[in-house]
């Protein structure tokens, strides 16, 4: 399977503090996509880093790629109770599908 | 804007029974998705449209299933003998085109199918 693999599957912070999701994968990419999925909610895209960028940044949002090591990290920063979701990795090959991992549900407390 | 629309929201049938999911991509994107997220599971690739080419039928789980995608704009996903197991959220996605660049995908919210 291509699906990515978030780490952890839960996560349940404070306000204010910083939150740091993991996916792995397996196979070579052409670039790696980050979404949130509020509950009974569609997906809403939040950042695409390429398989030649390193690291990148939108707002609040910092995400990185290793692709010796076939994984991205996503950190929130000074989070808020409204970035509680699912927050799911996606990965892109050859093709044009996105393969998409479990997803971390990310819990912040006001 | 409007952004991708999918009907019906929630689809309750009876095992058996065929059912379709239609889906309105964003106006002027080539490229639509659909993919089928269940109940604690990751997102599931299931058939992927571009323009005039074939589709890319390769996650399609079972002949049950078939999509159309007229006009190159609304798609329908059809579902026929509906299944227990195949009780999921089915999600549409639509983007610009299918370079890799261009590949953000805009989704739907989502039909929610529970097949009783």
């Amino acid at each position: 399977s291509q699906q990515g693999e978030e780490d952890p599957q839960a996560l349940s912070i404070q306000e204010g503090e910083n939150a740091t999701m993991n996916c792995s994968y397996k196979t070579s990419i052409n670039n790696l996509q980050w979404y949130r999925q509020n509950s009974g909610r569609g997906l809403v895209h939040l950042i695409l880093i390429r398989s030649n960028e390193r690291e990148k940044h939108s707002g609040r949002l910092r995400v990185t790629l290793d692709t010796s090591k076939k994984s991205s990290s996503l950190l929130i920063t000074a989070s808020r109770a409204a970035d509680t979701a699912s927050y799911f990795c996606a990965t892109v090959t050859g093709a044009n599908n996105l393969f998409f991992g479990t997803g971390t549900r990310l819990t912040v407390i006001p | 804007g409007a952004g991708v629309s999918q009907s019906p929201s929630n689809k309750v049938t009876e095992k058996g029974k065929d059912v379709e999911l239609r889906c309105d991509p964003i106006s002027g994107h080539t490229a639509l998705y659909w993919y089928r997220q269940s109940l604690g599971q990751g997102l599931e690739f299931l058939i992927y449209f571009q323009g005039n080419s074939a589709p890319d039928k390769s996650g399609l789980p079972s002949d049950r299933f078939s999509a159309e995608r007229t006009g190159g704009s609304v798609s329908t996903l059809t579902i026929q003998r509906t299944q227990q197991e195949d009780s999921a959220v089915y999600l549409c996605a639509s983007s610009l085109g299918s370079g890799h660049l261009t590949n953000e995908q805009y989704f739907g919210p989502g039909t929610r199918l529970t097949v009783t």
